[in-house]
């Protein structure tokens, strides 16, 4: 079966300092993977997808960033946090019309 | 950018109970679904309605959409504690292709033991 894998949980960081957010899905071959970020109180905010190793669409500008280095690993990066960066993480893959989320990473940025 | 709006926002019953959440959007749309997000975790997806599809059920859960109206309405029948959760209605527009679902802000539901 599939699952799909976030670390780390929880991260608290300072204003500045650089981020990185790993996924990787286990079972299944070149899915479609999703970065999403869920505001406190708020709906989940689609941030980047990628359809295959090395390539990665994005939907808003922003201060972050993504990689597809592997087929089954998503990254989700920053060279330098804003307070603004603070939410809850989620990385997500597509099967049919279905996603399938990971446990999420909550992000705290001071 | 938030398609989705669900309504109510926040909605507390007593166990046993009926509850229904509402979704409206915007544009044209393949399907509309509904999911289900325990405090602090990752969302698990409920049930998935067609855009040429009206009703679905599923156990307890029973979706309805309107394609005129653009909305969508999903009932929880006989309900329980363990179905306190934020409830998410999610679209993929009818352009297709394989960018993400738009989701609503959703709506909070708690079951009063």
């Amino acid at each position: 079966s599939q699952t799909i894998h976030q670390w780390p949980a929880t991260l608290v960081q300072p204003v500045g300092s650089p981020l990185s957010l790993e996924c990787t899905v286990e079972g299944t071959s070149n899915p479609n993977l999703y970065w999403y970020r869920q505001a406190a109180g708020r709906g989940l905010q689609l941030l980047f997808y990628s359809v295959g190793i090395g390539q990665i669409s994005s939907e808003v500008p922003q201060n972050l960033s993504a990689s597809r280095p592997q087929d089954r690993q998503f990254i989700l990066s920053s060279k330098k946090l804003l307070l603004s960066d603070s939410g809850f993480y989620l990385c997500a893959w597509r099967l049919g019309y279905e996603q399938f989320f990971g446990p999420g990473t909550r992000l705290t940025v001071l | 950018s938030q398609q989705g709006e669900e309504d109510p926002q926040a909605l507390s019953i007593q166990e046993g109970e009926n509850a229904t959440m509402n979704c409206s959007y915007k544009t044209s749309i393949n399907n509309l679904q509904w999911y289900r997000q325990n405090s602090g975790r990752g969302l698990v997806h409920l049930i998935l309605i067609r855009s040429n599809e009206r009703e679905k059920h599923s156990g307890r859960l029973r979706v309805t959409l309107d394609t005129s109206k653009k909305s969508s309405s999903l009932l929880i029948t006989a309900s329980r504690a363990a179905d306190t959760a934020s409830y998410f209605c999610a679209t993929e527009n009818s352009g297709g292709g394989a960018d993400g679902l738009t989701f609503g802000k959703g709506t909070h539901l708690i079951i009063q033991p």
